[in-house]
């Protein structure tokens, strides 16, 4: 029982280059969040999902989409890297059913560097 | 209004010290309230949790104290260890249709053997 997987685990791009960040979970739970974590201001939600084909915006979305084809995958796509874009991002799943209080459970995150 | 302020941003105690690290939030409509924890390398794992029903909650050596009147809230660690050296977020929820949650700033604690 894995959890949140994510890879790659680090990646160095090049500013206006693309990538997609992988986030699978093998819990069989519903909702799905990508944060970006930056020192000395938390964790910010990116964007997230609350079931297999639908996708929301978070609080700090721009330059980023989303996308929930399988219900166990959530992918993080950077169109055309920034340096501002630097940063640890993890993803985190959530049982969902509409129960309020359920832990998010995260992954050991993507360590992304823009050159 | 969506906004949970996390102090301090570090802290240094002895083994055996008690670290407490405070949350504040604005929106009254927030009813979960999580703590935590970081350790380096690896992603955040909950450590206890509390709703506003409840002034305090205690796991093990982890104690969340509640004060819905002045919408604080706060972690108390009990005889605390060189392993409790991490980093603490405090965060807040009030949306059960998508269980988003609402980050603190984080505080990076450091226990000194």
């Amino acid at each position: 029982n894995a959890g949140v997987t994510q890879t790659p685990k680090f990646r160095v791009l090049k500013t206006g280059q693309s990538m997609t960040l992988l986030c699978a979970q093998d819990m069989n739970h519903e909702y799905m969040y990508w944060y970006r974590q930056d020192p000395g201001m938390g964790l910010r939600l990116i964007h997230y999902s609350v079931g297999e084909g639908t996708t929301a915006k978070g609080e700090v979305p721009d330059g980023y989409n989303v996308s929930r084809l399988k219900k166990q995958n959530f992918l993080l796509g950077l169109e055309s890297a920034a340096p501002s874009q630097t940063s640890v991002y993890f993803c985190a799943s959530a049982l969902g059913k509409k129960v309020t209080g359920q832990p998010q459970h995260f992954g050991d995150g993507t360590r992304l560097s823009i050159l | 209004q969506q906004q949970v302020k996390q102090s301090p941003q570090s802290l240094i105690v002895q083994k055996g010290g008690i670290p407490i690290i405070n949350c504040a939030y604005e929106n009254t409509a927030f009813d979960y309230f999580p703590w935590y924890q970081q350790f380096p390398g690896k992603g955040p794992a909950l450590l206890i949790a509390i709703r506003p029903d409840v002034s305090e909650k205690k796991e093990g050596r982890f104690t969340i104290s509640f004060n819905k009147s002045a919408k604080q809230f706060s972690l108390h660690i009990m005889d605390s260890q060189p392993g409790d050296s991490a980093t603490y977020f405090c965060a807040a929820s009030k949306s059960l249709l998508t269980g988003k949650l609402i980050f603190g700033q984080g505080t990076t604690l450091q226990v000194k053997p």
